[in-house]
């Protein structure tokens, strides 16, 4: 059974830092594209961030480039999210996805974890 | 950026109806194109891909059609548990992106 489980999140000062991890198990982690897609309360979807199977190609939103670094660990199956220069429109639900092989379709989800922005 | 428009915002039906959103890309996404549902304080849950091809486990009354730019997801006989947001999003190009999202409630 495929499983992701999110966590990092919290609460954090405008200009500050967290790290999110997800935790994977139930596939080959390393077979497949990861993304982190995020969702402010209320709001609806918005894709973040992609890393592929092996790690070497990542892709971001402009709304978040320059400021979060995607990452994964293959050994310990596990998908990072760096976020750095935090501000107040970065609090949301983060959920890591898994992608289809035929990258692009989410096929499975974790149970996010929120990240506030806030003073 | 790809913009994604779904329609309508909101939509109220009866248990047993036949329901149809739509989703307009502002270019041609060829069938790049999938759809989720979410359930309050839920994850979302894919239901379609490429367009029309219903995600295993997904039941046969939700199907999907459409290329280009203009994409319909039509859920054949509402049962109460389809009570839901549900959003497309497109993969032709990155960003990836979403509709803003159907919600659907019953009557």
């Amino acid at each position: 059974e495929v499983q992701l489980l999110e966590s990092g999140g919290g609460l954090v000062q405008p200009g500050g830092s967290l790290r999110l991890s997800c935790a994977a198990s139930g596939f080959t982690f390393n077979n497949y594209a990861m993304s982190w897609v995020r969702q402010a309360p209320g709001k609806g979807l918005e894709w973040v961030s992609a890393i592929n199977g092996r790690g070497f190609k990542t892709y971001y939103a402009d709304s978040v480039k320059g400021r979060f670094t995607i990452s994964r660990d293959n050994s310990k199956n596990t998908l990072y999210l760096q976020m750095n220069s935090l501000r107040a429109e970065d609090t949301a639900v983060y959920y890591c996805a898994k992608e289809r092989l035929t990258v692009g379709a989410f096929d499975y989800w974790g149970q996010g974890t929120l990240v506030t922005v806030s003073s | 950026d790809i913009q994604m428009t779904q329609s309508p915002s909101s939509l109220s039906a009866s248990v047993g109806d036949r329901v149809t959103m739509t989703c307009q890309a502002s270019q041609d996404i060829r069938n790049y194109l999938n759809w989720y549902q979410q359930k309050p304080g839920k994850a979302p849950k894919l239901l379609i891909y490429d367009a029309s091809n219903l995600e295993i486990g997904v039941p046969s009354r939700f199907s999907g059609s459409g290329s280009g730019t203009d994409f319909t997801f039509t859920i054949s006989t509402l049962q109460p548990e389809d009570i839901a947001t549900y959003y497309c999003q497109q993969y032709d190009n990155l960003p990836y992106t979403f509709g803003q999202g159907t919600k659907l409630e019953i009557k």
